[in-house]
């Protein structure tokens, strides 16, 4: 069974400055989905960006991008020039591409908490 | 806005009673979750459906049961609840095709507290 791993319980970073919130995955598999999801005080679940394993570019939404290491299976998130509204728990998140029905579904990891200091 | 309509979003319920939260979306995707969220564990996966009827237990699923009797219609119950149920609960849906079928997307989460 895949499993995700968030080192980092609780990050922090000043505002305007750039943080790096690390993920560990782990998988037999050669073609899966990786995703970094964010989640405000509000506990509502905002998708932030998301990496196709076949595809070699690291994905870049805006100011976040990712550091996608296939061989180390490590999925870190960057945020760039960080805003008070950025504060909030991120979870790494893997996905399966199998067809089969019982792999369509997300592996999270613990989660992180980033705190910016304005 | 990915159309899901949980409900309700809080509800706070007795030791041994049963509680039914529901998960509706507007836009007849194919697949379906209910997740838990608990400090330190992040999200965990709790059931889903495949489609109408078609069911599956996640990593999570004692003391759950599910029904999909509609495509619109997710039902997550808790036969007896315990204490070590009150949690976040999140209904999520996956698109079927196109780009964005590669992504799960979550409603806003119903809190549930057991006492």
């Amino acid at each position: 069974a895949q499993t995700v791993t968030q080192s980092q319980p609780e990050m922090s970073v000043q505002e305007a400055e750039t943080v790096t919130l690390s993920c560990t995955y782990d998988t037999s598999e050669s073609d899966y989905y990786l995703f970094w999801y964010k989640q405000p005080p509000s506990r509502q679940m905002i998708l932030v960006i998301r990496q196709e394993a076949y595809k070699q570019q690291n994905a870049t939404e805006n100011r976040f991008s990712v550091n996608f290491q296939k061989a180390a299976k490590s999925f870190s998130l960057k945020i760039s020039d960080s805003q008070l509204g950025d504060a909030a728990m991120y979870f790494c998140a893997y996905r399966s591409p199998l067809l089969n029905q019982g792999a369509q579904k997300l592996v999270f990891g613990q989660g992180t908490r980033l705190t910016i200091n304005p | 806005d990915a159309g899901i309509t949980q409900s309700p979003r809080h509800k706070v319920t007795e030791t041994g009673t049963p509680v039914t939260l529901r998960c509706h979306q507007t836009e007849n995707h194919r697949y379906m979750y209910w997740y838990r969220q608990d400090p330190g564990h992040g999200l965990r996966l709790i059931h889903y459906s495949y489609g109408v009827k078609d069911t599956d237990k996640g990593e999570v699923s004692d003391g759950y049961s599910v029904s999909r009797s509609k495509t619109e219609d997710f039902l997550l119950t808790l036969e007896s609840a315990t204490s070590s149920q009150t949690s976040v609960y999140f209904c999520a849906i996956k698109p079927g095709t196109g780009n964005s079928g590669n992504t799960i997307y979550f409603g806003e989460g119903s809190w549930l507290t057991v006492v």
